[in-house]
Formats: C-alpha cells, sequence, structure tokens
C-alpha cells in the first residue's frame, strides 16, 4: 500500500513551453503533496505544500507563476513548469501523506525534465 | 529552518563490512528519519525516529539519535551490494508536516 505514481517519468522539451507532470497517490487519500526538485548530486529541496481543494504554499525563492500547482482532488497533484528554459532541468519529486500518517511521507519515483 | 547536513558525503566499503552515516541538524526536532535514493528513482523511506527516542532498530539498520548534539547516525550492518544507493536525512519540526533533507551520503558497497 501507499503507492505513489509520476507520469511522465521523463520529458525533454523545448525552451519556452510548458510541462505538466502528475503526481497520483494511487491507494490512499492524500490529505497534503509536496514537490521537490532534486538537481543532480545534490539534495531535495522543497519547493511548495499542495492541500487538497486550496491553493499551494511556496517555498521561498521557488516562482508561483512559473511553477503551477493544482490539487484537485485527493489522489491528484499537478505541477506545470512554465515557459521552461535549460536551468529548469531538474529531477522533480512529489510525495505525499495521509491524515492517518502525517510522519511519514510516501515518494513518487521522480520525473526527469531536461529543458534544451 | 532546519537542515541536516550528512557526512561523509561520500563513502565506500566492501560488502559484509558496517557502513555509519552522520546526520547533524539546526533546530529542535519532532522526528527524523532516514530515506535511501538509488540513482535517478525516488525515495524510500527507511526509518523513522521520533525526538523522544534515542535508538532504533530496522533488520540490518540501527538508528540513532543524540538531541543534545543534534545528531543521528545511521549504521547499516553486514552491507551488501545492493545497499549501493545515496542515503539521506531528513527532519520535521513540532507541527510540521515538511521535510527538511540534509546533502546526503553516497554509499558504495564493492563486492
Amino acid at each position: 500500500g501507499a503507492v505513489v505514481s509520476q507520469h511522465p517519468s521523463w520529458v525533454i522539451c523545448k525552451s519556452g513551453t510548458s510541462v505538466k507532470i502528475e503526481c497520483r497517490s494511487l491507494d490512499f487519500q492524500a490529505t497534503t503533496m509536496f514537490w521537490y526538485r532534486q538537481f543532480p548530486k545534490q539534495s531535495l529541496m522543497l519547493m511548495a505544500t499542495s492541500n487538497e481543494g486550496s491553493k499551494a504554499t511556496y517555498e521561498q525563492g521557488v516562482e508561483k507563476d512559473k511553477f503551477l500547482i493544482n490539487h484537485a482532488s485527493l489522489t491528484l497533484s499537478t505541477l506545470t513548469v512554465t515557459s521552461a528554459h535549460p536551468e529548469d532541468s531538474s529531477f522533480y519529486i512529489c510525495s505525499a501523506i495521509t491524515s492517518a500518517a502525517y510522519n511519514e511521507q510516501f515518494f513518487g519515483p521522480g520525473t526527469r525534465l531536461t529543458v534544451l | 529552518s532546519q537542515q541536516g547536513e550528512e557526512d561523509p558525503q561520500a563513502l565506500s566499503i566492501q560488502e559484509g563490512e558496517n557502513a555509519t552515516m552522520n546526520c547533524s541538524y539546526k533546530t529542535s526536532i519532532n522526528n527524523l528519519q532516514w530515506y535511501r535514493q538509488n540513482s535517478g528513482r525516488g525515495l524510500v523511506h527507511l526509518i523513522l525516529i521520533r525526538s523522544n527516542e534515542r535508538e532504533k532498530h530496522s533488520g540490518r539498520l540501527r538508528v540513532t539519535l543524540d538531541t543534545s548534539k543534534k545528531s543521528s547516525s545511521l549504521l547499516i550492518t553486514a552491507s551488501r551490494a545492493a545497499d549501493t544507493a545515496s542515503y539521506f536525512c531528513a527532519t520535521s519540526g513540532a507541527g510540521s508536516y515538511q521535510l527538511t533533507f540534509g546533502k546526503g551520503t553516497k554509499l558504495s558497497v564493492i563486492p
């Protein structure tokens, strides 16, 4: 149980285009989802916290107009990278928590974004 | 914000040896967790230790927590080649679900 999926697993896009990444909790309802970014050989940096039905809370330094987050249901959150640039190339990972186990985050497998 | 820092940054050992990784953080915490990440993959939760606990075991894993020193260690006993991965500690504060990750230790277990 507690499986989180991400789609796509990798994507290559041209500079200036937008890319949408989906994060789904497959067998549980996720009250909160988190989006992280990880650059090569570095740690995970929290980008934003997403609660179902409300606006996401962004971490300092993360542009909310560039990284659009939608959490329309208890099983799906999406991250859209708008007007992508090469510096947005990174590994994006989502995680989810349930109301029954706030302490444990269940992580998706990640999405590798490459912007040409 | 609190940030975990692991040391060493990289560790290379022979199969069968024990591997010890350390993590330090800056502010008070509610709990500390250890995760494993295989190259290019998502994170796998290994173990959670609460602020009022000092030691926890799970299979070949042993985690200690010293809140007075704001540090934790992860010991993997009898390492296997399959243990090769990056290991991260992550902390969360009281009343927060958010995790703050350390920089990680890259462990290589040589067969």
